[in-house]
């Protein structure tokens, strides 16, 4: 049972645009949510991350936004760049000093010039 | 190093060979995880590290995944008797601090290993 599910295998945007990857949870206990990206051939890179006790947390181009009630996040890039292409991966953990990440199975994001 | 290094970049294994993967962290990081990404599947946790102490290891699918540190900075993942479903990307990840602190986690590009 999938714990964490990005329902969006893949998304295209046209640059400069708004790209708006989205993320479901199930278990109720996570309490801290990650993004990583990821280019081929690489491992993953953190992006940005969340806290329960926020609804929304932003770094520049990238916003995270966090609906408890709903279990569901979203991260937000705008505007959206070529090289923002690359594989967007969920995460989520119960609590932030937490050692194992539950992963999603990640949206390819293609932003096209 | 400047990053996580992990060897050997690609393996291929016959059903029934033993395989280790290496993982060499960012110097003086104290935690070291392993995650296993199957096909089309995000990253699954499978142990952890805190300097040479495997302080988790309730991710390995089976008795044939070891992991050991011995001296608390190289890591060896190994797998017996591998089999057609341990095809996946064995990723290495390491972080400074031994408190797990998700976003600090750095990682490694991987192994990919195909069983055949």
């Amino acid at each position: 049972d999938q714990q964490v599910k990005q329902n969006s295998p893949s998304l295209s945007v046209q640059e400069g645009r708004i790209s708006i990857l989205n993320c479901d949870y199930t278990n109720s206990m996570f309490d801290y949510f990650l993004w990583y990206k990821k280019y081929p051939a690489e491992g993953p890179t953190f992006l940005i991350s969340i806290s329960s006790i926020k609804d929304k947390n932003e770094d520049g181009r990238f916003t995270v936004f966090l609906n408890k009630s709903a279990k569901h996040l979203s991260l937000h890039i705008v505007p959206s760049q070529p090289g923002d292409s690359a594989v967007y991966f969920c995460a989520a953990s119960v609590g932030a000093g937490s050692y194992q990440l539950t992963f999603g199975k990640g949206t390819k994001l293609s932003v096209i010039p | 190093g400047a990053g996580v290094s992990q060897s050997p970049r690609y393996k291929v294994a016959k059903r029934g060979q033993d395989v280790a993967l290496r993982c060499d962290p960012i110097s003086g990081h104290v935690s070291l995880f392993w995650y296993q990404q199957a096909l089309g599947q995000g990253p699954e946790f499978l142990t952890y590290f805190q300097n040479e102490a495997q302080l988790d290891k309730s991710g390995l699918p089976s008795d044939r995944f070891f992991a050991e540190r011995p001296e608390g900075s190289v890591s060896t993942l190994k797998i017996q008797r591998t089999q057609q479903e341990d095809s996946a990307v064995y990723l290495c990840a390491s972080s400074p601090s031994g408190g797990g602190t998700n976003e600090k986690l750095f990682f490694g590009s991987g192994t990919q290993l195909s069983v055949l």
